[in-house]
Parts: C-alpha cells; structure tokens; sequence
C-alpha cells in the first residue's frame, strides 16, 4: 500500500496567514493527488484535484503543487471558514489512501 | 444537485450484521464508480471498498475484505454495503462517495453526509 504523510499534524494560525501544508507519499504517485477539507461532523469536501488542478467553486486562495512524492496545499490568505482538517488522497493505486490529516486552528 | 444518502447504520454486538444504503440522486448513477470511506470519530479517513458502474468488479481493503460486500442497484439509485461478522474496530462513520468520470486522476467529488455504525455489547 502507499503510504502518505502529511505535515504538520496540526498548526494555529491568524485570519489572513499564508498557510503551506505538506503531503509525501511512500512512492511516486505522479499528479494522483487530491486534497480535501473536512470540518467537524460534515463530509469531506473536495479541494484540489490532480495535485494542481481547483474544483469549481473552491475559492482561489487554495492552490497545490507537486508531482512523484512531494505535494503542497497552499491557503494564500486564511479566512475563518478555512479552519478545518485537510487530507491529501492518492488514486494512484488501490487502496486509495489518505494522510492522517492537519487540523488547522486559530492562533 | 447531486445527493448521496446514507442510511442504515445503528449499534450492532460483535459478529453481528449490518447492511448501510447509499441513496443517490441528481446524476446518472448508473455511469459512476461508487466507494465506501469510513473514519473512526476524530480519526483520519480510510477508503473501504469501491464497485464499477454496472457492479461487475469490486475491491475491497484487506481489513474488511471476506467480511464486506459491496453492491449496487442502478434501477434504485442505490449502493449498499453488507457488513457481516462485525469487530470493534469496524465502529466508525461510513461514507459513501462518487468517483469523478474524467479521464484519470481520479478523485471523490461528491460524498454523503455519513452514517454512523457502532460495534459494541
């Protein structure tokens, strides 16, 4: 199975913060690389597919990066309805599997 | 819209049954793969199982595998997931998702809202 890491497993960070989160996975996925946001008692939401590309209605300040092993989410400018848990997911091979998430807070 | 409904969850002793329903609607159901994704209250996600549009192939996680079956009713817009011989740790909040139809890479790009399933006596 590929194994992902996510990093950090958790940050605090102000509204308006440039916010990186990191996603490595146990071996090349090329671009097979989603990530979504969960808040507390709701689903998944899809956020970046592709590695890079953005879902319709995903606002622009998400953006993501990456290919092979090393891939980024970057929230240009925090705004609170983005303190959430992300998780990257590769469909490369089954089983997909997911990072074991960042919970970003509120500093 | 597209809707996905789970339904069917509950308390369940060990090595008791369960059957969980995904009811869809606002899309052609039929057309899309369809998975289970489970997460354990304040854990992370885990993928569980995923069918073909038609039902012919299914892949299961190891740790469900021979224990779980996926399948899928295109004439009732349904995906089920039967669950039998059930452990502790099968207690978790179920989701089911849809695959995205594009060319690869593939991803979930609708989920229901989850139903919770607990294994305990």
């Amino acid at each position: 199975d590929i194994q992902m890491t996510q990093s950090p497993s958790s940050l605090s960070a102000s509204v308006g913060d440039r916010v990186t989160i990191t996603c490595r996975a146990s071996q090349s996925i090329h671009t097979y690389l989603n990530w979504y946001q969960q808040k507390p008692g709701k689903a998944p939401k899809l956020l970046i597919y592709a590695a890079s590309s953005l879902q319709s209605g995903v606002p622009s300040r998400f953006s993501g990066s990456g290919s092979g092993t090393d891939f980024t989410v970057t929230i240009s400018s925090l705004q609170p309805e983005d303190f959430a848990t992300y998780y990257c997911q590769q469909s490369y091979s089954t089983p997909w599997t997911f990072g074991q998430g960042t919970k970003v807070e509120i500093k | 819209e597209v809707q996905l409904v789970e339904s069917g969850g509950g308390l369940v002793q060990p090595g008791g049954s369960l059957r969980l329903s995904c009811a869809a609607s606002g899309f052609t159901f039929s057309n899309y793969w369809m998975h289970w994704v489970r997460q354990v209250p304040g854990k992370g996600l885990v993928w569980v199982s995923r069918i073909n549009s038609d039902g012919s192939t299914t892949t299961y996680a190891d740790s469900v595998k021979g224990r779980f079956t996926i399948s899928r009713d295109n004439a009732k817009n349904t995906l089920y997931l039967q669950m039998n011989s059930l452990r502790a740790e099968d207690t978790a909040v179920y989701f089911c998702a849809r695959r995205s139809r594009s060319n690869e890479p593939y991803y979930f790009d609708y989920w229901g809202q989850g139903t919770r399933v607990t294994v305990s006596s």
